[in-house]
């Protein structure tokens, strides 16, 4: 199987633009979750993805928003750019057949550049 | 809200030498996942253990649950070893997809 798909890989924006990132699953999986990293915050939590449902929401502003198609492939997107949005944005996916624990299966990320 | 602590935070080690990585949870949680980060960001995951112990190849992983705790242990290591390893669990009350990170440990491995 084709493993997750993330695209772009680079981005370089200016501030006050607007960014669209996109995840494609792993086949068969239908929970798509988001994260932020940044070195001086780590690994955050941005939001999760079932079903075409948004399931959790980190604390981050409205801003950030996403979604998810009947494909199970998932989309985030930042609007009004600030420099401190600069991060490796990471989609993680899972299958989420019975509701318990699952392995998260990682993307190669985009890393975005906010001037 | 979970918090994960990790320690060290950075570690040096020569080839060959054992090494152990802890993290410490502060609520119950179902699962606990060791993540391995290598240069360039691609996240692997290594484990996802609920109790007990698990293995694969050099890698070793333990689970505490009475205690909150688990350590992540690498016989023989060797310099491709060396990554960052990350500690995580589900964020409480969250879902499996709603994960709270430690914050890291930098492991360099030398020849």
């Amino acid at each position: 199987k084709a493993g997750v798909t993330q695209t772009p890989r680079y981005l370089i924006k200016t501030r006050g633009q607007q960014v669209t990132l996109s995840c494609s699953p792993i086949s068969g999986h239908r929970s798509v979750s988001w994260y932020q990293q940044t070195p001086g915050q780590g690994l955050q939590f941005l939001f999760e993805y079932f079903s075409e449902t948004q399931r959790n929401k980190g604390n981050f502003p409205g801003r950030f928003s996403g979604r998810q198609f009947s494909n199970s492939r998932s989309e985030m997107n930042v609007s009004t750019l600030e420099l401190g949005d600069s991060a490796l944005y990471l989609c993680a996916s899972s299958p989420q057949l019975a509701g318990g624990p699952d392995t998260q299966y990682f993307g190669p990320g985009t890393r975005l550049t906010v001037l | 809200k979970n918090e994960v602590e990790q320690s060290p935070q950075n570690l040096t080690a020569q080839e060959g030498e054992f090494i152990t990585i802890n993290c410490s949870y502060s609520v119950g949680i179902s699962a606990l996942h060791w993540l391995q980060q290598h240069p360039g960001g691609g996240i692997v995951s290594l484990f996802m253990l609920s109790s007990g112990k698990k293995k694969h190849g050099r890698l070793i992983a333990t689970i505490n649950i009475q205690e909150k705790h688990s350590s992540l242990h690498i016989t023989a290591s060797h310099p491709r070893d060396s990554a960052v390893y990350i500690c995580a669990v589900p964020n409480y009350g969250g879902s499996q997809g709603n994960l709270i990170f430690g914050k890291g440990t930098k492991l360099s491995v030398k020849p």
